[in-house]
């Protein structure tokens, strides 16, 4: 199976930056996507990297290194509506989801 | 331009009964997946469509469960005999078939077994 772990919660402050790490133990995946989930309502897709290194999009970046097995999203300049949980997935024949991570920003 | 569509939101049904639940995908989407998401969990993959095809359905459970979807019409997961521990949130996603586009997640339905 893929084993694909995050911390389960994160707390941080309103206007700060936040790093939310992935971890996988799977190969052959034809890339990582990161995907934000407000309580109760559909996860939203926020970035995809197939390639190693860095994307960024507006205040959310993604780092992808295949041979270290890792992930990351960074969220830069967090607002109160960034509180929600984060989750990653590799893309095998279908998505496949770690746990998440639930971020609560605080004022 | 319509999302994915998931009906009911909500759906109650009572142990021993049947849950139909509809996904129809983004216009242009030609691939269709399930997820099941418990409290406090992440989204477990089920199943995976294309019109007419199960491509890979490793995480349905072997009883009960049964998905289609059919050249006409939405996508239909399908629970027989409902138990208490099938309560959870059934969301589905559609993709193009250049998948890194982003798969698109319906605002699922919300199932509860009394």
């Amino acid at each position: 199976g893929q084993n694909i772990d995050q911390p389960t919660e994160m707390t941080a402050t309103e206007g700060a930056i936040v790093q939310i790490n992935c971890t996988y133990q799977t190969s052959g995946f034809n890339g990582l996507f990161w995907y934000q989930q407000h309580a109760g309502e559909a996860p939203t897709f926020l970035s995809y990297n197939v390639l190693d290194g860095l994307e960024e999009k507006g205040r959310f970046s993604s780092f992808l290194s295949r041979s270290k097995g890792y992930s990351y999203l960074l969220l830069k300049e967090l607002q109160m509506k960034d509180s929600a949980s984060y989750l990653c997935a590799v893309e095998l024949t279908a998505l496949i989801f770690g746990k998440g991570t639930t971020l609560s920003v605080s004022s | 331009n319509a999302g994915v569509m998931q009906n009911p939101r909500h759906l109650v049904r009572r142990r021993g009964q049947e849950a139909r639940l509809r996904c129809s995908p983004m216009k242009g989407h030609s691939h269709v997946y399930w997820y099941r998401q418990l409290p406090e969990e992440g989204l477990k993959f089920m199943v995976y469509l294309q019109k007419e095809n199960i491509i890979d359905e490793s995480g349905m459970p072997k009883e009960r469960f049964s998905a289609e979807f059919p050249k006409e019409g939405p996508s239909i997961l399908r629970i027989q005999q409902v138990v208490r521990g099938d309560s959870a949130a059934y969301f589905c996603a559609s993709s193009p078939p250049a998948r890194y586009y982003g798969y698109t997640f319906g605002s699922g339905t919300r199932l509860t077994v009394v």
